[in-house]
């Protein structure tokens, strides 16, 4: 089984819309992330959580927001969606990078988010 | 400011040739860095990494990435391309001394490698 699943894949709605993109892991990791990709921008990073009481936001936060709600589940939601929030999205996970820890992000396989 | 750059949108080589993907970094400390490769329709996939130690740094699939700390560079490269090497491929850093939980992205280098 993936150790990062994301739900939905594939996902088309309307302007206006509220949805909701769901992260979770088995990787037992404090550290989780939501990141949009735009082709030739990169990944940018919408909101990141260090635990379930720790959320912060990330350099496109605007009109996103998210909610961790277990050690192992953290969601994005778009309140009220608009279609140049289309984009691939991706939630990715990692350890607090201590000695002994891997260091390196680990990702889901992402969510294609349409707009229309 | 913590930043990564990859200066070529796209890279092509032909098969059997060496390749090189670039990437340049700037962090306030020590870098931790690492490379990615996506396949279409897929998340990303972790390839390397340097934390410390031998500059020279061996990761899956044959690739390899050398880090110079003068030149503020981590470049990827494998010695012989493979077609099935091409994919979208982004350098990342974390920076140790700034926002260690944070990963800093290059805009991803699209490589091409022809049969």
């Amino acid at each position: 089984d993936a150790d990062v699943t994301q739900t939905p894949r594939n996902r088309i709605t309307k302007t206006g819309k509220r949805i909701m993109l769901e992260c979770s892991q088995t990787k037992g990791h404090d550290r989780m992330y939501w990141y949009r990709q735009d082709p030739g921008l990169g990944l940018r990073l919408i909101y990141y959580s260090f635990d379930v009481k720790d959320i912060n936001k990330g350099e496109i936060s605007d009109g996103y927001s998210v909610s961790r709600q277990a050690q192992a589940k953290f969601s994005l939601s778009l309140e009220s969606a608009i279609p140049n929030q289309t984009a691939l999205y991706f939630c990715a996970t990692s350890d607090p990078g201590t000695s002994g820890s891997s260091y390196e992000q680990y990702f889901g396989p992402g969510t294609r988010l349409t707009v229309t | 400011a913590q930043s990564v750059a990859q200066p070529e949108d796209q890279v092509n080589v032909a098969e059997g040739n060496p390749l090189t993907v670039k990437c340049t970094y700037s962090v306030s400390g020590n870098p931790y860095l690492f490379w990615y490769v996506q396949y279409p329709n897929r998340g990303l996939q972790f390839l390397l990494k340097y934390i410390t130690g031998d500059n020279l740094v061996k990761g899956s699939y044959g690739f390899e990435a050398e880090f110079n700390k003068s030149q503020t560079s981590f470049h990827l490269k494998k010695p012989s391309a493979l077609v099935s090497d091409s994919a979208l491929y982004f350098c990342a850093v974390r920076d140790p001394l700034y926002n260690f939980n944070k990963f800093y992205f290059g805009s991803g280098t699209k490589l091409n490698v022809k049969p």
